[in-house]
């Protein structure tokens, strides 16, 4: 099962909002990642968790707050967006160990900052 | 943040043609990577290559690593409708985890 799950699918929010994307897998994967996706480029790296433990921050703002809770669910909480945040947000897992870099995806979740 | 070179950027071809994309580096990768993504999905995985020289097949798709490592090629095989969408390369070096990604090669498929 090479499985990622995210909800919610769509999110529509204003500036003032504070809400929260929620990621899961069961692959056994120990790094979890979020990237931001702009329509028709490459995903950008956000954040890394390896261990449940924040091992890469992009210089993301401080108005996108990542979480891992456990080994198998990440969340991301968003506060006082901006209209240029709207993009796809995508989770990905993989394993930890150096011999094996394969990424999985989830579908990700279309967000619209109003 | 850093990106690979990716070609062509965009290709119009038709049912049944066989089609090639490459990816380009500055710098050594250890692991290539190939995606497609569909309008509003996330990237699925195709292929990954570990080894310079590398050559993989999933169906009608052929990936190679470079023996220089620093480019990866992509053939797909008769191109068949359900082959549209956007083809990403990615590559891994260095002591992160952290892939790199290409610039995106977007690919139409006229019946």
């Amino acid at each position: 099962d090479t499985e990622v799950t995210q909800t919610p699918k769509h999110l529509v929010m204003g500036m003032t909002n504070k809400k929260s994307l929620k990621c899961e897998q069961h692959m056994g994967h120990r790094a979890m990642y979020w990237y931001k996706q702009k329509a028709k480029k490459p995903p950008e790296l956000m954040f890394v968790y390896s261990y449940e433990k924040l091992s890469i921050n992009e210089s993301v703002p401080s108005r996108f707050s990542p979480e891992c809770p456990n080994s198998s669910l990440l969340n991301l909480h968003l506060h006082a967006l901006q209209p240029e945040d709207s993009a796809l947000y995508l989770c990905a897992s993989s394993q930890v160990n150096r011999a094996d870099y394969e990424q999985y995806f989830g579908p990700g979740t279309r967000l619209t900052v109003t | 943040g850093q990106q690979l070179n990716q070609s062509p950027q965009s290709m119009f071809i038709q049912e049944g043609e066989d089609v090639s994309m490459n990816c380009t580096s500055s710098s050594i990768f250890n692991t290539w990577l190939w995606y497609k993504q569909d309008p509003g999905e996330g990237p699925v995985l195709l292929i990954a290559l570990y080894k310079a020289g590398e050559l993989t097949s999933n169906g009608r798709l052929t990936a190679q690593f470079g023996i220089t490592r620093k480019d990866s090629f992509l053939n797909i095989s008769a191109s068949i409708p359900s082959d549209v969408g956007i083809y990403f390369c990615a590559g891994q070096g260095g002591a992160t985890n952290k892939l790199i990604f290409g610039t995106g090669t977007l690919l139409a498929v006229q019946p």
